[in-house]
């Protein structure tokens, strides 16, 4: 047990427009998710906890108005990269705590914004 | 603000020499230790988890040592093989359960 799975795994989008990333667990409940961006050959950098049914917190330097993340149920948390521009090409990676002390990861979402 | 160190940043090695990572960490008042592996445009696997209080935890050829008070942990990957190339993370989780990434060690294991 403890799959989290992410959605899309790659997507290319025209500067300007928004794109929704999903994030699940699939047979776990979690009420909290975290997101993280990953630069080449860099760390994975926290952007925000997710916690179900309440507001996102963001990490210090990450806009919470260009980056929405939404968790509506116990088993999906969502982020939105809107009004999308090449710096925002990256990866994206969702993980979820069954757990308060266990992270599980998704397979991320490489995201190219042309 | 925790901040997690891995050295060496890459490494190569040929088959079947034992691999030493190593990663440190500035503030010991961590919940856990985990080490991740990373393949290239992937996401992430757990390989070891340690609690604060234990000293170490093994899995198969994997075993990692925690020594908190002096901010350090090694993984040893015994009898490497080609398909142990990837990269490694090191990852502390702190009180308010997030957390803080090295870098990364690339392995390359040469057949």
């Amino acid at each position: 047990g403890a799959v989290v799975s992410q959605h899309p795994s790659w997507v290319i989008c025209k500067s300007g427009t928004s794109v929704k990333i999903e994030c699940r667990s699939l047979d776990f409940q979690a009420t909290t998710m975290f997101w993280y961006r990953q630069f080449p050959k860099q760390s994975l950098m926290l952007m925000a906890t997710s916690n179900e049914g309440s507001k996102a917190t963001y990490e210090q330097g990450v806009e919470k108005d260009k980056f929405l993340i939404n968790h509506a149920s116990l088993t999906l948390s969502t982020l939105t990269v809107t009004s999308a521009h090449p710096e925002d090409s990256s990866f994206y990676i969702c993980s979820a705590s069954k757990t308060a002390t266990e992270a599980f990861f998704g397979q991320g979402t490489r995201l190219t914004v042309v | 603000k925790q901040e997690v160190t891995q050295i060496p940043a890459a490494l190569s090695v040929p088959e079947g020499e034992n691999l030493v990572l190593n990663c440190s960490f500035t503030d010991s008042a961590i919940y856990n230790l985990q080490w991740f592996r990373q393949d290239p445009g992937k996401g992430l696997t757990s390989l070891l988890l340690i609690q604060s209080s234990q000293r170490e935890q093994t899995s198969g050829r994997l075993n990692a040592s925690l020594d908190k008070s002096s901010g350090r942990s090694t993984l040893y990957i015994a009898a490497s093989q080609p398909g142990d190339s990837a990269t490694y993370l090191c990852a502390v989780m702190a009180n308010d359960y997030k957390l803080s990434f090295g870098a990364g060690t690339t392995v390359t294991v040469r057949a």
